[in-house]
């Protein structure tokens, strides 16, 4: 009973060469994110969606882009990969944006290695 | 200054003793709330308890409790009878009122605590 399901796991790229990690969600949520981690971090968000409404954060390099073509698809884009780019990338929803009390649920993630 | 802290790097704890995971937060939204996840090797993050900033009692969900402290902005984890499967990564997290966000309230983590349940 998945609710936020992320493909594929494990993504393998090269340098320079572009890459899109997909997110979908069972749960009807109108909220999407999409957070990088590294290693030993916390995870830090990129950007999300409030249905249609991207919302970028102000230090997301412009190499990363968002799709959300529906409610329950989310796409990551990343146009040129760099070394520093291999991470962890989380994906979650939540009902609102606007609630200290609303859950954020994540997917399993996709980690990210570029050669 | 951190908006989350967690002071414990690494914990190690015997199997079926308690432990206590440390969380201080610091904000000025009288409005807010207070996750704990968790995130084994597989690096899936699992939501485990909530604590509202109103709420009057301490939360419980199964072995998990949170020591919620208001005065002293702490929301300690409690995990009782502690098992294997209990070795993870533990984020505490905070959503409160960001102001570069507008209305939107995002969820900040902190540094996490590894957790090992020695058996």
């Amino acid at each position: 009973d998945a609710m936020v399901i992320q493909n594929p796991r494990y993504q393998v790229t090269q340098f320079g060469k572009p890459v899109t990690l997909s997110c979908s969600q069972t749960l009807n949520h109108n909220v999407m994110y999409w957070y990088q981690q590294k290693s030993s971090q916390a995870p830090k968000l990129l950007f999300h969606y409030y249905d249609k409404d991207f919302n970028n954060e102000a230090d997301t390099p412009d190499n990363f882009q968002s799709r959300r073509p529906n409610t329950s698809f989310c796409f990551l884009d990343i146009r040129s990969p760099g070394l520093g780019d291999a991470a962890m990338y989380l994906c979650a929803t939540s009902i609102r944006r606007d609630s200290s009390t609303d859950t954020q649920y994540f997917g399993p993630g996709t980690r990210l290695t570029v050669l | 200054a951190q908006k989350i802290t967690q002071t414990q790097p690494g914990m190690f704890v015997q199997e079926k003793e308690a432990v206590t995971l440390d969380c201080t937060y610091d904000t000025s939204d009288p409005s807010y709330g207070l996750f704990w996840y968790k995130q084994p090797s597989s690096g899936e993050m699992i939501f485990l308890i909530y604590q509202g900033s109103y709420d009057q009692q301490n939360a419980t969900e199964g072995r998990y409790s949170l020591n919620f402290q208001k005065a002293r902005k702490s929301a300690n984890l409690v995990i009782s009878a502690s098992q294997l499967g209990d070795s993870a990564m533990y984020f505490c997290a905070m959503r409160d009122l960001s102001i570069s966000s507008g209305s939107a309230r995002q969820l900040t983590f902190g540094s996490g605590t590894q957790l090992t349940v020695l058996p």
